[in-house]
């Protein structure tokens, strides 16, 4: 069975500082990993997915997340953070059917 | 351009009416899927959709029920609505191919008094 962990329901940053939003998984299988940004009274949009080959993925609005097989994890990072990047993020992930497996979710503040 | 629409993008209804929500998607795939979300829930599955006539229950399918009789609908239908029903309804889509993501209509707020 899929699992996704996303470890704090809330972060909060200062403007201009790292974001580092986590996820963890567990799969029997290689999976495929996504991560989504959902802003207030919006529908999810895609940020970036790790399908194969290079390990460092990246996305849009400067994002970036490293699958780590070892660790079992796809964290989120972004340099710095701006206020526009506040919103719900959630990781998901999809393994060999076309189901998809979505963590809780984190709300990202930033603080000016 | 392509798009994953939903209506009504909000309702209010009656405990034991019954609901339809619709989606519609002008992407032509195949797989279609229908989410709930509430706070520290996530999005949740209720039924999905690999093709026409294809429908197949998710993680919270009681009280719901999906038809799919073409490529570009699949309308999510409330059989008697109950308050624990109230949430937000996400519909999506995807291509077959594993790898490929999913694309997410704007959602319709369904609240049961």
């Amino acid at each position: 069975a899929q699992s996704v962990t996303q470890l704090g329901s809330h972060v909060s940053v200062s403007e201009g500082a790292l974001v580092l939003l986590r996820c963890n998984y567990s799969s029997s299988v290689p999976p495929y990993l996504f991560w989504y940004v959902q802003y207030p009274n919006q529908g999810l949009q895609l940020l970036l997915k790790y399908t194969t080959g290079a390990t460092l993925v990246k996305g849009i609005n400067g994002f970036e997340a490293e699958f780590k097989k070892s660790e079992t994890s796809f964290h989120l990072t972004k340099p710095s953070a701006h206020m526009s990047d506040a919103a719900e993020y959630f990781c998901a992930v999809r393994n060999t059917g076309n189901q998809f497996y979505f963590g809780t979710g984190t709300s990202l503040t930033v603080i000016p | 351009d392509a798009e994953i629409t939903q209506s009504p993008r909000h309702k209010i209804t009656e405990t034991g009416r019954q609901v339809t929500l619709a989606c519609h998607q002008t992407w032509n795939h195949n797989n279609m899927f229908w989410y709930r979300q509430d706070l520290g829930h996530g999005l949740r599955l209720i039924h999905y959709s690999y093709g026409v006539q294809d429908t197949n229950k998710g993680e919270v399918s009681d009280g719901y029920s999906v038809s799919r009789s073409n490529t570009e609908d699949l309308p999510l239908t409330l059989e008697s609505a109950a308050s624990s029903q109230t949430s937000v309804y996400f519909c999506a889509s995807s291509r077959g191919a594993e790898h490929n993501e999913q694309f997410f209509g704007p959602g319709t707020r369904l609240t049961v008094l």
